[in-house]
């Protein structure tokens, strides 16, 4: 089945610690997102990505970085930088061309 | 940034009844797109309707865009407890095909039996 793997479900991180999220998926869509999605909000896009090797900033991108050097992996690292990560993050990718993107089922991410 | 506003932003009803949810946004677009998430979950694209499109249907959905007022509505009609979820309508306003999304706050639907 094609779709969109994130890991882990749940993950905790101590203040002062880099924690990386992991994406994946088996679509062989060009186009990978990360989305940041706090309680009773929408969505915040942080990184996002047309093409191997090359990525942009979304809307919140301060404390995050990514890479891209799999068509099929989009990697996300919170920072010690970002001063408030608790949230619950989001993978998406899409196809080129104004189309849907496909979610994968989030990685929850709490403070220590 | 948001740059849609999704209303109301909870709606309880009857199972049976139909849900109306409507969103409002600032900004020219190529497309819009309405998501459903359940509690703890990813997102579902439901619909994407285009800037030079008015209505599109799609099984118990029906969604409708007007550009001169910015806004959109999404229907389902015959509700079931099923579609007890999140929906969220995101514009696309990326040129050059980007397909970059701006997520509105979404509405919170309960279907209750």
């Amino acid at each position: 089945d094609g779709g969109i793997t994130q890991s882990p479900k749940y993950l905790f991180r101590k203040e002062g610690q880099n924690v990386t999220l992991s994406c994946e998926q088996n679509l062989n869509h060009d186009a990978m997102y990360w989305y940041r999605q706090d309680p009773g909000q929408g969505l915040r896009l942080i990184y996002y990505s047309q093409i191997v090797n090359d990525f942009q900033k979304g809307d919140i991108a301060e404390g995050y970085s990514v890479s891209r050097e799999k068509k099929e992996s989009f990697p996300l690292t919170v920072t010690s930088a970002q001063k408030n990560p608790t949230a619950f993050y989001l993978c998406a990718s899409s196809t080129t061309g104004n189309q849907p993107q496909h979610f994968g089922d989030g990685t929850r991410l709490s403070i220590l | 940034s948001q740059q849609g506003e999704e209303d109301p932003q909870a709606l309880s009803i009857q199972e049976g009844e139909n849900a109306t949810m409507n969103c409002s946004y600032k900004t020219s677009i190529n497309n819009l797109q309405w998501y459903r998430q359940n509690s703890g979950r990813g997102l579902v694209h439901l619909i994407l309707i285009r800037s030079n499109e008015r209505e599109k249907h799609s099984g118990r959905l029906r969604v409708t865009l007007d550009t001169s007022k910015k806004s959109s509505s999404l229907l389902i009609t015959a509700s079931r407890a099923a579609d007890t979820a999140s929906y969220f309508c995101a514009t696309d306003g990326s040129a050059g095909g980007g397909n970059k999304l701006t997520f509105g706050t979404g509405t919170q639907l309960k279907v209750e039996l």
